[in-house]
């Protein structure tokens, strides 16, 4: 059963520390999406990788955050330095490069509580 | 520029009722649309999608939904709800001048009274 795998799970960090999510997309996709989820501002997309490129990070408060694939098996989003604004969760998705709009597998998020 | 609206961030309904859940989008050019569920402290998984073709489309756990192009909607419904099916229900559109890109809507929280 293929799954998107995310660790930590949740993560509690004070403010100005750095923090890092990664992702584990699912063997043979090629497109992998960073999502945020916060109660006010709902799924906003921060950015998306083909082939380990990015594509798009226009969502990406590019100060603070920076999302890279060292490779086709791990995806990761740093935040440095945290702030209390940060706190949300953060969700990995990965879906298969043919064909339009394909189904997005999500993994299970990182609750992220900035004190 | 493409939105989604959910009418209703809450809706209750008895085991055994009607399901349905709201959902208008905007865009300037053929839709694809999508319902994703979200089961409490879970990720999103796809319920059902329209590109094109037949606008009745059927997922999974009994849900369908119709695409109205006249109406901009893509209402979900399920004719009998379980109680398994209490969670977040997002609408999607995809992104016109992307491929892989959609926008999700704020979601619609479903209870489901025993």
């Amino acid at each position: 059963d293929a799954r998107v795998t995310q660790t930590p799970r949740h993560k509690v960090t004070e403010m100005g520390q750095e923090v890092t999510m990664r992702c584990q997309p699912i063997l043979g996709h090629n497109t992998v999406f960073w999502y945020r989820q916060t109660m006010m501002q709902g799924l906003e997309l921060l950015a998306y990788f083909r082939n380990r490129a990015p594509l798009d990070d226009s969502g990406m408060p590019k100060d603070r955050f920076s999302a890279e694939m060292p490779d086709a098996t791990l995806a990761t989003l740093k935040i440095q330095p945290s702030e209390p604004r940060d706190s949300a969760v953060y969700f990995c998705a990965s879906a298969p490069g043919s064909g339009m709009y394909n189904e997005q597998f999500f993994g299970p998020g990182t609750r992220l509580t900035v004190l | 520029a493409q939105s989604v609206t959910q009418l209703g961030s809450h809706v209750s309904v008895s085991e055994g009722a009607l399901v349905l859940l709201r959902c208008n989008y905007s865009s300037s050019v053929p839709p694809y649309l999508f319902w994703y569920v979200q089961y409490p402290n879970q990720g999103l998984q796809l319920l059902l999608k329209y590109t094109t073709g037949a606008t009745l489309v059927k997922g999974i756990n009994g849900f369908e939904a119709e695409f109205k192009k006249s109406e901009t909607s893509f209402h979900l419904t399920k004719p009998s709800a379980h109680m398994s099916d209490a969670a977040e229900y997002f609408c999607a559109v995809s992104v016109e001048t992307s491929y892989d890109k959609v926008i999700f809507g704020p979601g619609t929280s479903l209870s489901v009274i025993p």
